[in-house]
């Protein structure tokens, strides 16, 4: 299962845009890189999933280099409401599923 | 995406005790999971709940402590067994949807547990 790295801690203010790498080395070529949010007292939300290169939706951009060894987490214009903590996973591929290990997160801060 | 509900949404619990937690989903999905989440700390997974067999339990977690039900591919719980004050978490139930090739990890809202 592959071990991700991310900052336990970020600050931003209302109106930035806030961008969270997330490092895994040991990428398996099924895996692939999910990011959740979660706040106090809920469970996890899934905010955005990909393989390869870029993928946005509504809520995020994902960026994935070539060597899919890292992958950044864009949230544009952030509100206060952005404050949660955020976590990067790897696994997850049809034909062999891996589950889900979790580390430690990244705790964002959005100040006014 | 599939959703996911758990009853209770909380409990308070005395030693001893145990607790059965229930975790619905509104479509039929092949693998579910039941994570721990103690305070402050990130989420852990305790088992992966099986369709028609016994759980997969992860390392430091046992049948007898969490014994775990999934009689069919829309519900399963688990149960906290002789309680102590270090099984207060939140515990979540997790379930996987697949579209085409790709394989996306939703989860429930959780059972906040208290035991005093």
């Amino acid at each position: 299962l592959a071990k991700t790295t991310q900052p336990i801690s970020m600050d931003s203010y209302e109106g930035q845009e806030v961008n969270i790498t997330c490092s895994h080395n040991n990428i398996a070529t099924n895996d692939y890189i999910t990011w959740y949010q979660q706040f106090p007292s809920q469970g996890p939300r899934f905010i955005i999933q990909g393989y390869k290169t870029k993928v946005t939706n509504e809520v995020a951009s994902l960026f994935i280099p070539a060597d899919r060894k890292s992958s950044t987490l864009s949230l544009p214009r952030v509100s206060l409401s952005d404050t949660a903590v955020y976590y990067c996973l790897v696994g997850g591929l049809s034909g062999g599923y891996n589950k889900l290990i979790f580390g430690a997160g990244t705790r964002l801060a959005v100040h006014p | 995406s599939a959703v996911i509900s758990q009853k209770p949404s909380r409990d308070i619990c005395q030693r001893g005790t145990s607790l059965t937690i229930q975790c619905q989903v509104d479509s039929q999905v092949t693998m579910m999971f039941w994570y721990r989440q103690q305070p402050g700390q990130s989420l852990t997974l305790i088992a992966t709940a099986n369709q028609g067999s016994e759980a997969t339990y992860e390392s430091g977690f046992v049948i007898d402590k969490f014994p775990i039900s999934r009689p069919n591919l829309t519900f399963s719980t688990l149960t906290v067994s002789n309680m102590s004050p270090e099984d207060s978490s939140i515990y979540l139930c997790s379930v996987v949807e697949v579209t085409g090739y790709q394989e996306t990890q939703y989860f429930g809202p959780g059972t906040r547990l208290l035991v005093l």
